[in-house]
């Protein structure tokens, strides 16, 4: 267990309405990653952070914003939700000197 | 481009039954390769990983070994259970590269009693 923690778990929202899905940890680990999971397609990165205020964009990142203002927080936000990011969106830490990721228990996310 | 394709699924078996996912990619680069495992309505979780070339990587009686020359890291088991019902990731991460990790489509398997 990495202490991950993602909310909400699941939410339903109207196309055009702003969404921000949390992650949270407890390890104080540097990385952090935002991902979304969509059936034919794995894992896809959207965006990931180095460090507080310290983000950059990963494969999927039209249409997303991400903030880490405290190391524990990482946060994505859908500034005008569309149908087409109806999805389970994943949170991973990177444990520090390894390449290896461990995922929260994600969100289910519904666009209408 | 970078990229990892996995056998297509589902994959059913009987319990007891050996299995295999094949999984390939393609890397600039050497890349530290993975195999995540998703039980249902679960995040993932990392079952394996191999580093550099010939290494096994091995977790709950999965294995799976870095094949420079194949460019591959097929999974296998000798011994299915039903509990190991689940979808199968192999992922791929290049030293350097701020930890993206690019993952296969992932492959559902199946295990009947």
């Amino acid at each position: 267990d990495a202490g991950i923690t993602q909310s909400p778990r699941h939410k339903v929202t109207e196309t055009g309405t702003p969404v921000t899905l949390r992650c949270h940890q407890t390890e104080n680990h540097r990385y952090m990653y935002w991902y979304r999971q969509d059936p034919g397609h794995g894992l896809r990165l959207i965006h990931y952070s180095y460090g507080v205020k310290d983000t950059d964009k990963g494969e999927v990142s039209d249409g997303y914003s991400v903030s880490r203002s405290k190391t524990e927080d990482f946060l994505l936000t859908l500034e005008s939700a569309t149908s087409s990011q109806t999805s389970v969106y994943f949170c991973a830490i990177q444990q520090g000197g390894t390449y290896e990721q461990y995922f929260g228990p994600g969100t289910r996310l519904t666009v209408t | 481009g970078n990229s990892v394709t996995q056998m297509e699924g589902p994959v059913t078996l009987s319990e007891e039954a050996f299995l295999t996912i094949n999984c390939t990619y393609t890397a600039t680069g050497y890349p530290s390769l993975f195999w995540y495992v998703q039980y249902p309505g679960e995040g993932l979780q990392l079952l394996l990983k191999a580093t550099k070339a010939d290494d096994k990587g091995s977790n709950k009686g999965f294995e799976a070994t870095y094949r420079k020359e194949t460019t591959s890291f097929h999974l296998e088991k000798g011994s299915v259970q039903v509990s190991d019902s689940a979808v199968y990731f192999c992922a791929l991460i290049l030293s350097g590269n701020t930890g993206k990790l690019i993952f296969g489509q992932g492959t559902t398997l199946q295990v009947k009693p």
